[in-house]
């Protein structure tokens, strides 16, 4: 099993949908979180920290779960330009993060 | 403004050759790190430094060397042992644990 896991879509949505990732992490000791955006053939680039208490950022949301072990990230009003790719990060105090492998995005018009 | 700053954008190795690819911050940051990414393949990671003379190495360190003598730089040697090098590299660094990672544009390495 790894150590986080996204399903990996993807996800097709039309214009204006609201649609939601889960990621799931194996490590109880995990202590920051992290979604990051990554356009095709592009680096990634921070969308959003994530906190216990959950936090907004215009139409993005960020939970994270401790108690089941995963985080969240809603879209809401989808934009063609939110056709990404989307990676969780699951970190530890200290000492090198892991990645998931993605969900892949597809705004439609 | 402050970044990170990968070079080059695209390289080409030759069966047997080392390469080095180039990573510079001035984001005073401590923590920096080399990152492989295949086509539609997620991160993976090669070697991390948390401190200027100190590196670990990551999940998929053979056939990869690195140093980091000053606090700005990390380069990465690809060397000839590495046998499946193409690849999108990426180099971040970050403050700590606590904060998210500063990516480069990254490298594309492919051997002709």
């Amino acid at each position: 099993r790894k150590e986080v896991e996204q399903d990996p879509g993807p996800f097709n949505v039309p214009e204006g949908a609201t649609v939601a990732f889960n990621c799931t992490y194996s490590n109880s000791a995990s202590q920051s979180f992290f979604w990051y955006r990554q356009d095709c053939r592009k680096e990634p680039k921070l969308l959003m920290s994530v906190y216990s208490s959950g936090n907004e950022d215009g139409r993005f949301t960020a939970q994270l779960n401790r108690a089941s072990q995963y985080i969240s990230l809603l879209i809401r009003d989808s934009k063609l330009s939110d056709s990404a790719t989307y990676l969780c990060v699951v970190s530890p105090n200290a000492g090198k993060s892991t990645f998931g492998d993605g969900t892949t995005l597809t705004v439609k018009p | 403004d402050g970044g990170i700053t990968q070079s080059p954008k695209y390289l080409f190795r030759k069966e047997g050759q080392n390469v080095t690819l180039s990573c510079e911050q001035n984001l005073n940051h401590d923590a920096m790190y080399w990152y492989r990414q295949d086509p539609g393949q997620g991160l993976r990671l090669i070697y991390y430094s948390q401190i200027v003379n100190d590196f670990q190495k990551g999940d998929i360190a053979e056939g990869y060397s690195v140093s980091r003598e000053k606090k700005e730089s990390f380069p990465l040697t690809v060397t000839s042992a590495q046998k499946n090098p193409t690849a999108f590299y990426l180099c971040a660094s970050r403050r700590d644990g606590n904060y998210g990672y500063t990516f480069g544009s990254g490298t594309r390495l492919t051997v002709v």
